[in-house]
Parts: C-alpha cells; structure tokens; sequence
C-alpha cells in the first residue's frame, strides 16, 4: 500500500536554527511531491512542490526541498528558522502523470522559540 | 483568504444521525476533492469530483457520499455516523485533475460526533 512517512512527529528549534524534515515514500513509479504547511488557524498551503526537472527544488519562505529518487525521499529544508515559521508541516505524494488522491505524512509539528 | 470556502466551521451531530458538508471551489477550478484529517493524523483522501462525477474514492465506507454541482460546488454527505467519524474535514480545489494543478485546501468543517 502506498505510504508517506515523516520522522519526525515534533521538532523544537531555537530561531536561526537550520531545519531538516525527512520525508520517504513507498511508491515506487512517477510519483508528484509537496510539501504542505498549516499555520495555527489557518488552512493547508502549499509551501513547494516537484513534478519534474530539477531535484532541488524552492519553495516560498526560503524552504527548499530535495528529491532524491533513490532514496525514495524528499526532505523539507531552511537555513534558518524563525518564529513564525512555527506550523505543522506535511509531506504528500501522488501518484503517476496527473495530480489525483494525494496521500499524506501524518505531519510534523515545528516549534521554533524565540 | 482561502479561496475554497466550507460550510458550516463547527458542527455537533450524534451517533445514527446524517450530516452534509458544504464546499465552494477557487474561483475558476472545476475539481473538488473531500479528505478526513483525524486528531494527530495527516489528511486522508475520501473520494473526488469532476465534472459532477465521482472520479477516485478513497477506503471509505459507502456511508461517506458526495456530489457535485454544476456551479462545481460539492456536498459531502455521511450517514449513520459513528463516533469516529469525528474529524476535521477538508475540501480541496484544483483547475483540473490531469494537469499537475495543486490542490487548494479550504480551512475545513470540524465535525464532532457524540
């Protein structure tokens, strides 16, 4: 079955701490990756995504992500963390050419302090 | 703003009642997916709609219906509802399921279930 799995349940992290997210997946064919993040209150947005082309990929807010096929991951990356980026983060996949059901990570919750 | 409006925000039924879920597309999209998010868990697909046609359904029991309209609206509709049910439930939009358009969440209906 397929499945989408983050490491990480909560991360707390200081401001100017440099964050890493793992994220593997099951799929083993062409699969489409994003990143969601969920501010407090707030809705899910779409923070980067990969179809295609280029691994490394960037999203908004200075996140970036690496796609690293043999791995089967896309991990979520940023230099440096600031307070407000305090959220919970999900990973999805879908499957094949065209964007369907995504399955989701359970998510991560970051907390960064100032 | 979201762009995807749900309808209602809150909603308390108990068990063996029906509910039905309201959900407004991104102007300009015609693809409307349902995902149930449990407490601590990442969204799981339901079923999505295109083209008022239920296009993929996810492992949900028939209880768990739906519709489109032709304004590309979408009901949700759960019958018998069972304790577990209770969840925050996620609409999501997208111009067209076979072009890699990302999904666009609207803030979602928490449904408690007593």
């Amino acid at each position: 079955a397929q499945s989408v799995s983050q490491h990480n349940h909560h991360v707390i992290l200081s401001e100017a701490a440099s964050l890493e997210l793992g994220c593997n997946y099951s799929y083993g064919g062409t699969v489409n990756l994003f990143w969601y993040v969920q501010y407090p209150g707030q809705h899910l947005q779409l923070l980067l995504k990969y179809f295609s082309g280029d691994p490394l990929v960037k999203g908004i807010k200075g996140f970036e992500a690496e796609f690293i096929k043999s791995k089967f991951s896309f991990n979520l990356r940023k230099p440096s963390v600031q307070w407000s980026d305090t959220a919970e983060y999900f990973c999805a996949v879908s499957r094949g050419s065209t964007l369907g059901r995504l399955y989701f990570g359970r998510g991560t919750q970051l907390t960064v302090w100032p | 703003d979201a762009g995807v409006t749900q309808s209602p925000t809150h909603l308390i039924k108990t068990r063996g009642q029906q509910v039905t879920l309201r959900c407004s597309p991104k102007s300009g999209h015609d693809t409307v997916s349902w995902y149930q998010q449990a407490l601590g868990q990442g969204p799981q697909f339901i079923f999505q709609y295109y083209e008022e046609e239920e296009r993929q359904r996810g492992n949900f029991p028939d209880r768990f219906s739906g519709h489109q309209f032709p304004n590309y609206s979408s009901e949700l509709n759960v019958n018998a509802l069972l304790l577990g049910d209770s969840a925050l439930y996620l609409c999501a939009s997208s111009l067209d399921r076979r072009d890699n358009s990302p999904l666009h969440f609207g803030n979602g209906t928490r449904l408690t279930v007593t």
